[in-house]
């Protein structure tokens, strides 16, 4: 099993470019995560899914979008992207009934916004 | 809504020291407490939790127990090698249950 896999590691956008990242996971998981991780800010989460088709938002959805249409894949969007989305972003999954179980992280793809 | 307080960092330590790392939380009830952990480069890794009050979670020599009178999930190792040089995160749900919070992290250098 592969786990939890992310595209690209990495990327460099100017501002205005818009580019979408990729999540993908093989555990057959209901949950699935966006989060980005900022120096002296942990992580904080973007959007969320609780299943196939459904997407909520977290908290610092701007600037973001989301797509759930596959229950391995979870698309997170940058229409427009800003300088202030420069960071490190993170996709998650976990089973349902968060309260016990863990999630699973995938390696990070660093963006950096010119 | 629930939230999580880890101390500042960061901690420098010599191999075989002792550490502690403290974590206190606000919640609604009794969550799940979890303690993450990031290599350099690396995505988070769950590295042990606590289900309800007084378990003790543990692994590869770390330890935290779930203190409901004081709020609190400390991280304690007692002898660290410098491959536990990481990121820790503190972390329990939030308040749905749909997603986890995270503490900011205590960046970890164990010199040898």
């Amino acid at each position: 099993n592969a786990g939890v896999t992310q595209t690209p590691k990495f990327r460099v956008l100017k501002t205005g470019q818009s580019m979408t990242l990729l999540c993908a996971q093989d555990m057959n998981h209901e949950y699935m995560y966006w989060y980005r991780q900022d120096p002296g800010m942990g992580l904080r989460l973007i959007h969320y899914s609780v299943g196939e088709g459904t997407t909520a938002k977290g908290e610092v959805p701007d600037g973001y979008n989301v797509s759930r249409l596959k229950k391995q894949n979870f698309l997170l969007g940058l229409e427009s992207a800003a300088p202030s989305q420069t960071s490190v972003y993170f996709c998650a999954s976990s089973p349902p009934g968060l309260a016990s179980d863990e999630q699973f992280f995938g390696p990070g793809t660093r963006l950096t916004v010119l | 809504g629930n939230s999580v307080t880890q101390m500042e960092g960061p901690v420098t330590l010599s191999e075989e020291a002792f550490l502690t790392i403290n974590c206190t939380y606000t919640a609604t009830g009794y969550p799940s407490l979890f303690w993450y952990v990031q290599y350099p480069g690396e995505g988070l890794q769950l590295l042990l939790k606590a289900t309800k009050a007084d378990d003790k979670g543990s692994n590869k020599g770390f330890e935290a127990t779930y203190r409901k009178e004081t709020t609190s999930f400390h991280l304690e190792k007692g002898s660290v090698q410098v491959s536990d040089s990481a990121v820790y995160f503190c972390a329990l749900p939030s308040g749905a249950g749909t997603a986890l919070i995270f503490g900011k992290g205590t960046t970890l250098s164990v010199s040898s």
